[in-house]
């Protein structure tokens, strides 16, 4: 099956700085990518849906400014915190839409193994 | 995007076989239902994805009735490695631009 990467795949920052991480779809190309995070025992949350080209589109409450997102090519989009502080670590995750498969009809979409940041 | 509803927790014994069921009841017609299996610190897996009736693969089975405001995940003879958080989640699958979005999922307990 198609195969999206992240890297890195954890990272420790002190607070103020920023942090970036790639998300890559190895075997395909996805025009659309979208960024998750995840906090302990909770589900995953879209933060922003992540377009080829073009600006990312941000869900309520996630600041722009501060999550920036870079999706320069087709298979590759990045994530910045910008300015990380203590409450921003977290698990964040990528996913890609692959094309229409050939097993089920619908969308399949895969996704990355997560990078977890810790921000002292 | 279809809510969905999941029951928050289950535990099972080895060997059995488990069904987590999920409610969705403003399915829309070009609605996909898809299923996805999480480990602690891991990206989601996918384990499933049906539109109607019937689906089988390797590892799990998938119903869903006429009227697909419901579906359940069978997988069967569960070991312990199949501990884990599965979530249900249901899209627009003919929109590639169409994000998923993750309700709380079912966390699954298989015990020895």
């Amino acid at each position: 099956g198609a195969v999206v990467s992240q890297h890195p795949s954890w990272v420790i920052c002190k607070s103020g700085t920023s942090v970036k991480i790639e998300c890559r779809s190895l075997d395909f190309q996805a025009t659309t990518m979208f960024w998750y995070r995840q906090f302990p025992k909770q589900s995953l949350m879209l933060m922003a849906t992540s377009n080829e080209g073009s600006k990312a589109t941000y869900e309520q409450g996630v600041e722009k400014d501060k999550f920036l997102i870079n999706h320069a090519s087709l298979t590759l989009s990045t994530l910045t915190v910008t300015s990380a502080h203590p409450e921003d670590s977290s698990f964040y995750i990528c996913s890609a839409r692959g094309g229409i498969s050939g097993r089920t009809g619908g969308y399949e979409q895969y996704f990355g193994p997560g990078t977890r940041l810790t921000v002292t | 995007l279809a809510k969905t509803t999941q029951p928050i927790s289950m535990d099972s014994y080895e060997g059995q076989e488990v069904n987590i069921t999920c409610s969705h009841n403003n399915i829309a017609t070009n609605d996909y239902i898809t299923w996805y299996q999480q480990f602690p610190s891991q990206g989601p897996r996918f384990i499933i994805q049906g539109y109607k009736t019937k689906v089988t693969n390797e590892v799990a089975s998938l119903f869903i009735p006429a009227d697909r405001k419901s579906s359940t995940l069978s997988l069967p003879r569960v070991s312990l490695s199949d501990t884990a958080v599965y979530y249900c989640l249901v899209g627009d699958e003919d929109s590639g631009n169409t994000p998923l979005v993750f309700g709380k999922g079912t966390r699954l307990s298989v015990i020895a």
